[in-house]
């Protein structure tokens, strides 16, 4: 079944203390990108990645990194959690879908991360 | 700067059509997207709608594209109880891969 996975699905963790979130995709996609959705501001997008080596900041990549080294992984890491990146965080890929041009994003089915 | 703006709540009563609306800012959009994110789950892909069309027909959806207005419309002819969500809209930017940026979704609420 072709589909993106994230883990861990919930976790709560302390201010300072490092983690990492897995992102998996099984579609042989090129392109990766994690997103962090908060209540009134839709989905805002972290960081993406054109192809394994090839990664760039989005809109709100402060306090994150990634790697793509793989091209079915994609792991979000956050080196010292803060409060604020209490959040609900999804992975997508996506297929360049041919003639149409449209760019099909998968999501996994997300990550709600706590920090206290 | 771009920018996705969609009201926050639509209530509608089973067997009406629901309407969800969206703008947007940024006019080198090349593809707009809607998404619905059940609760718990991940965003699944409705619908898209290429900038050069004016109108995109799937079962009960149906969207809209005004360009001229920069308003883009999901429409969903005999709304279910199964369709109450969140509804993102999202453009993806010319030149910038595969970036999509969302709106702050609107929560259909389908009350029988």
């Amino acid at each position: 079944e072709a589909q993106v996975t994230q883990n861990p699905r919930y976790l709560i963790t302390v201010t300072g203390k490092k983690l990492t979130v897995t992102c998996s995709q099984n579609m042989n996609h090129e392109y990766m990108s994690w997103y962090r959705q908060d209540p009134g501001l839709g989905l805002r997008q972290i960081y993406y990645s054109m192809n394994v080596e090839v990664t760039d900041k989005g809109d709100v990549p402060e306090g994150y990194k990634v790697s793509r080294k793989e091209k079915r992984n994609f792991p979000l890491i956050l080196e010292s959690p803060s409060p604020n990146q209490t959040s609900l965080y999804f992975c997508a890929s996506s297929l360049f879908a041919g003639g149409s041009g449209s760019y099909e994003q998968y999501f996994g089915p997300g990550t709600r991360l706590t920090v206290t | 700067g771009e920018d996705v703006e969609q009201s926050l709540f639509l209530s509608v009563r089973e067997g009406d059509s629901s309407v969800i609306n969206c703008t947007y800012t940024d006019s080198s959009s090349t593809y707009l997207y809607w998404y619905k994110q059940e609760p718990g789950a991940g965003l699944q892909l409705l619908t898209y709608i290429f900038s050069n069309m004016d109108m995109k027909q799937d079962q009960r959806l149906t969207v809209l594209l005004n360009k001229k207005d920069k308003h883009l419309s999901l429409r969903i002819a005999d709304t279910q109880t199964g369709d109450s969500a969140i509804y993102f809209c999202a453009e993806s930017i010319d030149n910038q891969g595969g970036k999509l940026i969302f709106g702050q979704g609107t929560e259909l609420s389908v009350k029988p």
